[in-house]
């Protein structure tokens, strides 16, 4: 299995709070991305990174931001979470542009 | 015209048969299609692949078939077993990881 940790893997907050998920990759991958997975919708790319410090915004960008200090780390944060917010959220990496994409097992955010 | 429809989103299929799964596209500009199968609590992993130079790709059990002037591709799995039971997603893809664009899943169950 890729390397990719994911944290936390579940968490439930309220309406109007701050939250930040974590990715975390060994195989030091150049491109990560942030997806999140609802029924009826397959995933949906919400952030992705090309590079440390650089980052593109995807499909479902509203309501997210991200950052990419580091090779290894890419975090979503989510600065005011909502009820349309609850989902489970992957975050993927690959080694190349067109590149098979590895998944993390996913974080699930109740927001109430 | 970025969208992949898939079908059916369920299905059941005895143990030993033939499970199919359709998807559907308009960008022409597609130029990657893969598959990928998810499991329960899992991240989705990379199941099989096809570029449109090719009408078929068979890896063991798993074959895509591809009709490019219909603007279709299909997931046949032969022989299914219980360990197959996963939800099932199609995608299409151009340019870059971050153009992946996903079907919305086939929830895939084998009766033992």
């Amino acid at each position: 299995d890729a390397g990719i940790t994911q944290s936390p893997r579940h968490k439930v907050t309220e309406t109007g709070t701050p939250v930040t998920l974590r990715c975390h990759q060994t195989e030091n991958h150049r491109y990560m991305y942030w997806y999140r997975q609802d029924p009826g919708h397959g995933l949906r790319l919400i952030h992705y990174s090309y590079g440390v410090k650089d980052t593109d915004k995807g499909e479902v960008s509203d309501g997210y931001s991200v950052s990419r200090s580091k090779t290894e780390d890419f975090l979503l944060t989510l600065e005011s979470a909502t009820s349309s917010q609850t989902s489970v959220y992957f975050c993927a990496i690959s080694d190349q542009r067109e590149g098979e994409l590895f998944f993390g097992e996913g974080s699930r955010l109740t927001v109430l | 015209q970025q969208q992949v429809k898939q079908s059916p989103q369920s299905l059941i299929v005895q143990k030993g048969g033939i499970s199919i799964i359709n998807c559907a596209y308009e960008n022409t500009a597609f130029d990657y299609f893969p598959w990928y199968q998810q499991f329960p609590g899992k991240g989705p992993a990379l199941l099989i692949a096809i570029r449109p130079d090719v009408s078929e790709k068979k890896e063991g059990r798993f074959t895509i078939s591809f009709n490019k002037s219909a603007k279709q591709f299909s997931l046949h799995i032969m022989d299914s077993q219980p360990g197959d039971s996963a939800t099932y997603f199609c995608a299409a893809n151009y340019g870059g990881a971050q153009k992946l664009v996903f079907g919305q899943g086939t929830r895939l169950t084998i009766n033992p």
